[in-house]
């Protein structure tokens, strides 16, 4: 079993919708959750990550970890064409990151 | 403000052939990791370096290998490329023991045919 696991998705929403993406996770023992974002033939880049559970803002991205069922949600508001990306989630195992495989988000202007 | 840097950003193999892929962090990281990323597949850790002076296997180890050469640098040698390498490959590092927060390197295309 993954250690992550992520839909790839691909989404497509219009410009100022509410983009929800998702991963489930298998080890109750990870503490730390990860969403890194990456532009199209770029390296992935950190957006946000919480320690244990609950939420966490940042402008107009919320990143939320629900401990109890093994899943952690990344939403964006009002959503831009310039947040057409691939959102992957990650987790810390170890000292080392474990990736889910990437949801593809495009935002029609 | 280089951050990770990768060379060479593209490279095309014939099978059977050997190459070095170079990465240098000038962010005084501890951690260093070399990533795959296939399309369906996401990012597969291959080998990182908690620290100077050690090495890891990660999830897909077979047919490559490492050396940390320094703080600043992590290659990551094909001994003998078979088609299955042909991926993007990503160096990252870290500064913080959890890891974190990794830095990426802009990758390197390797195509082997």
């Amino acid at each position: 079993q993954k250690e992550v696991e992520q839909d790839p998705g691909p989404l497509s929403v219009p410009e100022g919708a509410i983009v929800s993406l998702n991963c489930t996770y298998s080890n109750s023992a990870f503490q730390y959750f990860m969403w890194y974002r990456q532009y199209s033939r770029k390296g992935p880049e950190l957006l946000m990550y919480t320690y244990s559970s609950g939420n966490k803002e940042d402008g107009r991205f919320t990143a939320q970890v629900d401990k109890s069922s093994k899943y952690i949600s990344l939403f964006i508001r009002d959503s831009q064409p310039s947040d057409s990306a691939t959102y992957l989630c990650a987790i810390v195992n170890d000292y080392k990151l474990s990736f889910g495989a990437g949801t593809t988000v495009t935002v029609r202007a | 403000n280089a951050g990770v840097t990768q060379t060479p950003k593209f490279q095309v193999l014939k099978t059977g052939q050997s190459m070095t892929l170079q990465c240098a962090q000038d962010m005084n990281h501890n951690s260093m990791y070399w990533y795959r990323q296939d399309p369906g597949m996401g990012l597969r850790l291959i080998y990182y370096s908690a620290s100077e002076g050690t090495t890891d296997k990660g999830e897909v180890p077979n047919g490559y290998n490492v050396s940390r050469l320094n703080k600043r640098e992590f290659s990551l040698r094909l001994e003998s490329a078979a088609p299955s390498q042909t991926s993007v490959y990503f160096c990252a590092s870290s500064g913080n023991a959890g890891g974190t927060e990794a830095f990426f390197g802009q990758g390197t295309r390797l195509t082997v045919v």
